[in-house]
């Protein structure tokens, strides 16, 4: 199969303060990665596409000097919150395409800014 | 852009019975629909997925049928146990990657 790991799966951070989670494709390389945000009972949304090498492409209304992307392998993007605040508490999930097709996501971050 | 819409937002089966999710979308360019499955606290799993020229895929349990003229493919879960309960996400991707608005499924036992 084709695995994708995040570090940490739960992070609680004091606001003011910046938190990095990384999204790892363990067995495949991703050309492509994908950082969502979910809301409780709500579908995933799309916040940023990386690709290797490159500068992220955010959606809009997607704060790109808050949410830093890197994209430096084929295997690890990070998320870096920046100046978190209690209204950025949410789940994070990423994700790494597969033959530019068939997405595969991690398990998740939940950050709690307190 | 594209536009997938998910029926229904809740489901309830008894176990044993089957459960039906349907996804329409709009973009004739979507040509890939994946179907994950999420659990609670955890990322979307990839169950099953099917092409644009095929018009059935069946794993097991898990079947999922494509209309490509009418737009609309669904999810077909036979034999449900209550293992199944969690929350269901179909896509479909083209030039872009677009997720429905998930269906919460609960088999009851």
């Amino acid at each position: 199969g084709a695995v994708v790991s995040q570090h940490p799966s739960r992070v609680i951070c004091k606001s003011g303060t910046s938190v990095k989670i990384e999204c790892r494709s363990l067995d495949f390389q991703a050309t492509t990665m994908f950082w969502y945000r979910q809301f409780p009972k709500q579908s995933l949304m799309l916040m940023a596409t990386s690709n290797e090498g490159s500068k992220a492409t955010y959606e809009q209304g997607v704060e790109k000097d808050k949410f830093l992307i890197n994209h430096a392998s084929l295997t690890l993007s990070t998320l870096t919150v920046t100046s978190a605040h209690p209204e950025d508490s949410s789940f994070y999930i990423c994700s790494g395409d597969r033959r530019q097709e068939t997405q595969y996501f991690g398990p998740g971050t939940r950050l709690l800014v307190l | 852009g594209e536009n997938v819409e998910q029926h229904p937002s809740t489901l309830s089966v008894q176990e044993g019975d089957s459960a039906v999710i349907k996804c329409t979308y709009s973009d004739s360019a979507s040509n890939y629909f994946p179907w994950y499955k999420q659990e609670l606290g955890k990322g979307p799993q990839l169950i099953i997925d099917i092409r644009s020229n095929v018009g059935e895929k069946k794993d097991q349990r898990i079947a999922v049928t494509l209309n490509k003229t009418a737009k609309h493919f669904s999810l077909h879960i036979t034999e449900t146990q209550p293992e199944d309960s969690a929350v269901y996400f179909c896509a479909a991707s083209g030039n872009q990657f677009y997720f429905g608005t998930g269906t919460s499924l609960t088999v009851i036992p």
